[in-house]
């Protein structure tokens, strides 16, 4: 079946610019995860969504970012007037059930943003 | 503040070696813990998780340790094999309903 999917693979943008990084997760996951990871990094938490509640977004770094869920599926990771520290790979993932059970995430292949 | 951390950032194996791979973790509380597997330009892939309630757990060539007196973790590799070079991420999660907690990661290399 399909996993998840991250669109686009690579954006390359300039300082200042707003960019949207798309996350279709797989179809029945009820969890939808957003990691940022830089360059020989391990994975930095931003934002979960699970269902209908409201989201944790204990991890986003400042303001300029925000994520949105449409419909309980495709996510979309916005980064306004990006800056050379947002440079990185964003990663998304999905489960089943983040509320319950040790449900694993699976995980896309990312998206690599470069800010010049 | 409370994260999870990797002994060594690289390992170096001859095929056929068995491989161990440690991680040590802050959060007592931790309830589950996973271990991912990264290849160059590719998202984390699931491994093998445990939950706390248990000491071990098998997979296919894959052993998972946990041992929470001293909060550490282990992921075996038998019989190592160049398909097996990637990045390997420990992963913990506090509690129920909130996001996993990544380590840095240890990037295994496998020589023939």
């Amino acid at each position: 079946g399909a996993g998840v999917s991250q669109s686009p693979s690579n954006k390359v943008t300039e300082k200042g610019k707003d960019v949207e990084l798309r996350c279709d997760p797989i179809s029945g996951h009820t969890a939808l995860y957003w990691y940022r990871q830089s360059l020989g990094q391990g994975l930095e938490f931003l934002i979960y969504f699970q269902g209908n509640s409201a989201p944790d977004k204990s991890g986003l770094p400042s303001d300029r970012f925000s994520a949105e869920r449409t419909g309980g599926s495709v996510s979309t990771l916005t980064i306004q007037r990006t800056q050379q520290e947002d440079s990185a790979v964003y990663l998304c993932a999905s489960s089943l059930d983040g509320s319950s059970g040790v449900y694993e995430q699976y995980f896309g292949p990312g998206t690599r943003l470069t800010v010049t | 503040g409370e994260s999870v951390g990797l002994h060594l950032p690289t390992l170096s194996v001859q095929e056929g070696d068995n491989s161990i791979i440690n991680c040590a973790y802050s959060n007592s509380a931790s309830d589950y813990f996973i271990w991912y597997k990264q290849e160059s330009g590719k998202g984390p892939q699931f491994i093998i998780d445990i939950r706390s309630n248990m000491d071990k757990r098998q997979g296919q060539r894959v052993t998972v340790l946990l041992n929470k007196t001293v909060k550490h973790l282990s992921l075996q590799i038998a019989a190592t094999q160049p398909g097996d070079s990637a990045v390997y991420f420990c992963a913990e999660r506090i509690q129920a309903g909130t996001a996993l907690i990544f380590g840095k990661g240890t990037t295994l290399s496998v020589s023939s």
